[in-house]
């Protein structure tokens, strides 16, 4: 079974640029999250979509990201212009729909704002 | 709201010596508790998960970790260091699942550096 997948792995843009992250879960999970980790910091939460619809996004820093999941399959995180601060880690992990179930991240995306 | 403090940004420990990697957690309800391991250019994989059953938890690779509700804490051990265990180390906290899956509250991460 193949696990969660991320595209690209690096990213560098420069300041005001447009990158759009893509995130492929295991197949069947119906919970897909997205979490960042800003250089040093902690791992941060910052939406996740139960299918298509956005369950909960209070982790999302500022109307720049724009998170989607057409069809309640991969999804993506657009970031709208990029600011420095936007650079870091982002994670994307996906479980299934039961309750104490764990969830699976895939390798991430390093983004780097020039 | 949770919160997790992870007490040692960086261990070092000698191949065979205890590892003891230290967690502690902060939750007004009770809490589901992960430690998760990044190796690198990795994801993050699951070491083990406790979910209110028995307090002391096994995981993979031989790391087990013991909930401790009187000091708040889920420290993550193993008997013998093996230089494959260098990796960082992140310990993360849920809310009791209530009928939807939820997200994790992260520690800031511990490396871990096996010597010879």
């Amino acid at each position: 079974e193949a696990g969660v997948t991320q595209f690209p792995s690096h990213s560098v843009i420069e300041k005001g640029q447009t990158v759009t992250l893509r995130c492929d879960p295991i197949s069947g999970h119906d919970n897909l999250y997205w979490y960042r980790r800003v250089m040093g910091k902690e791992i941060k939460f910052l939406l996740h979509f139960v299918k298509e619809s956005k369950q909960d996004e209070s982790g999302m820093p500022n109307n720049r990201f724009l998170a989607e999941r057409t069809g309640g399959t991969y999804s993506t995180l657009k970031v709208q212009p990029a600011e420095l601060e936007d650079s870091g880690v982002y994670f994307c992990a996906s479980s299934a729909d039961r309750g104490t179930d764990t969830q699976y991240f895939g390798p991430g995306t390093r983004l780097t704002v020039l | 709201a949770q919160s997790v403090t992870q007490l040692g940004s960086h261990v070092s420990v000698s191949e065979g010596a205890l590892v003891l990697l230290r967690c502690n957690y902060s939750s007004s309800v009770p809490p589901y508790l992960f430690w998760y391991v990044q190796y690198p250019n990795q994801g993050l994989q699951l070491l083990l998960k406790y979910t209110s059953a028995a307090t002391l938890v096994k995981g993979i690779n031989g790391f087990e970790a013991e909930f401790k509700k009187s000091e708040t804490s889920f420290h993550l051990t193993k008997p013998s260091a093996h230089m494959s265990d260098a990796a960082e180390y992140f310990c993360a906290v849920r809310k009791e699942w209530t009928g939807t899956a939820s997200k994790l509250t992260f520690g800031t991460g511990t490396r871990l550096q096996v010597t010879l």
